[in-house]
This record gives structure tokens, C-alpha cells and sequence, in this order.
């Protein structure tokens, strides 16, 4: 098993241009997500999918798409990068352990993508 | 005032020493996740909590659910033990939080030899 792919793992782009940072996981998890983690901030959440179709934002969206075509593409593009999306880049997944309870599992992550803006 | 506290930001200890990570949080959750990051890796989830304790190895996690609190403990601490580890909660939010999690700022342990 392959777990989370997440692709590239570094990348350098001028502000202004776009690109799409890649996840795909093979569990078949309902759930996936994209954090961002900055020096100080801790990660924090981008986007979210609870499953093919549906996606919501998280606490900082701003600047972001994303789309849920398949359970196991959740793909983040940027739209014209700035330099304050300079961070790395998280996916994740997990799936329900108890609906009666509406707790998932732990969360799977991807080996992140290093992302530079200059 | 973050949701999530952890204590101490940074931690040296020696090889063999019990370590003991705090987390604090102010929020109803619905679980609590003690995550590990090594440097320039990724992130593996090391515990998932909703009530008591749970050991794996060296490792253990304690949630004390009235005190909004839960600690991690590393017994016999071994260099290979030197990373970021990260608390992060669950929201309880209505019926389902699905399972977005809200993290701590980390804490960086370093083990001595």
C-alpha cells in the first residue's frame, strides 16, 4: 500500500504563476484534506472532501481551489501564487470509525510538498 | 488564545530519561491525536484518544477529558526519538467534525546521547 502520495515534494514558482500540488491515496478513504504548515503557526487547514464531489473550506482557503473528482484524487491548485503561500504543503485522509459517534480515524498523511514562492 | 496548547515548545533531555509532553485544549473534541514529524519528513499519526490511555511500545498517551488535558510520555528516551511531536484535536461540531483536525504548535524534543 502506498498510503498518500503527494507530488512534487519541492517546488520553487515566481509570484503570479499557477500549479496544481498533487494527492492521491489508494485506502479508499472518504476524507482528505490539505494543511498547511508554517514556522509558528502549527498546520492549518486549507480544504476538505468528504468524498468524490464534495469539497468545503477550511480556515484558510483563500487562494486555493480544489476539486474532488475520484475518492482518490483530492488535487490543490494555486491560482497565482504569492509569496505568502511560501509553506509546506500537507494532504491527508482518514475515513469514519464511529458514525454513532461521527469520530474518524487517525489521519494518514502524505510526505508533503516543500513550496517556495519568490 | 490558540485552541490547542502544548508545553514545553522545546525540550533537550539525555538518552534514557522519561520525557512528558503536555497539550491543553479549550474546545468540546471528539478525539485527540498525538502526531510525530522527524525533520524534513512527513507526519505519522503515533495515538488517537477519546478516554483513558493507550501504550505502544515506549510511548504513551493519557486524556483527561474534564481537565481538557492529555500528556505524552516517552520512557527510555533514545535519540531516534528526536522530532516535532504534535497534538491535535478533533472538534466536536454538531453531529460530526469530519475528522478535520486543529493542531498545536509543536514541540521539538531532542535526545542526547
Amino acid at each position: 500500500n502506498a498510503g498518500v502520495t503527494q507530488t512534487p515534494k519541492f517546488q520553487v514558482l515566481k509570484t503570479g504563476q499557477s500549479m496544481t500540488l498533487q494527492c492521491a491515496q489508494d485506502m479508499n478513504h472518504e476524507y482528505m484534506y490539505w494543511y498547511r504548515q508554517d514556522p509558528g503557526m502549527g498546520l492549518r487547514l486549507i480544504h476538505y472532501s468528504v468524498g468524490a464531489g464534495i469539497t468545503d473550506q477550511g480556515e484558510v482557503p483563500n487562494g486555493y481551489n480544489v476539486s474532488r473528482s475520484t475518492t482518490e484524487d483530492f488535487p490543490l491548485r494555486l491560482l497565482s501564487a504569492a509569496p505568502s503561500q511560501t509553506s509546506v504543503y500537507f494532504c491527508a485522509s482518514s475515513y469514519y470509525r464511529d458514525r454513532r459517534r461521527g469520530m474518524n480515524t487517525e489521519a494518514f498523511f502524505g510526505q508533503g510538498t516543500r513550496l517556495t514562492v519568490v | 488564545k490558540n485552541e490547542v496548547e502544548q508545553s514545553p515548545q522545546n525540550l533537550t533531555a539525555q538518552e534514557g530519561e522519561f520525557i512528558t509532553i503536555n497539550c491543553s485544549y479549550s474546545v468540546g473534541i471528539s478525539a485527540l491525536h498525538w502526531l510525530q514529524q522527524h525533520p524534513g519528513g512527513g507526519i505519522v499519526s503515533l495515538f488517537m484518544l477519546s478516554s483513558g490511555k493507550k501504550k505502544h511500545g515506549r510511548l504513551i498517551a493519557t486524556i483527561n477529558i474534564q481537565e481538557k488535558h492529555s500528556s505524552l510520555h516517552i520512557t527510555a528516551s533514545h535519540p531516534r526519538d528526536s522530532a516535532v511531536y504534535i497534538c491535535a484535536v478533533a472538534l466536536r461540531a454538531g453531529g460530526t467534525s469530519y475528522g478535520k483536525l486543529t493542531f498545536g504548535q509543536g514541540t521539538i524534543l531532542t535526545v542526547h546521547p
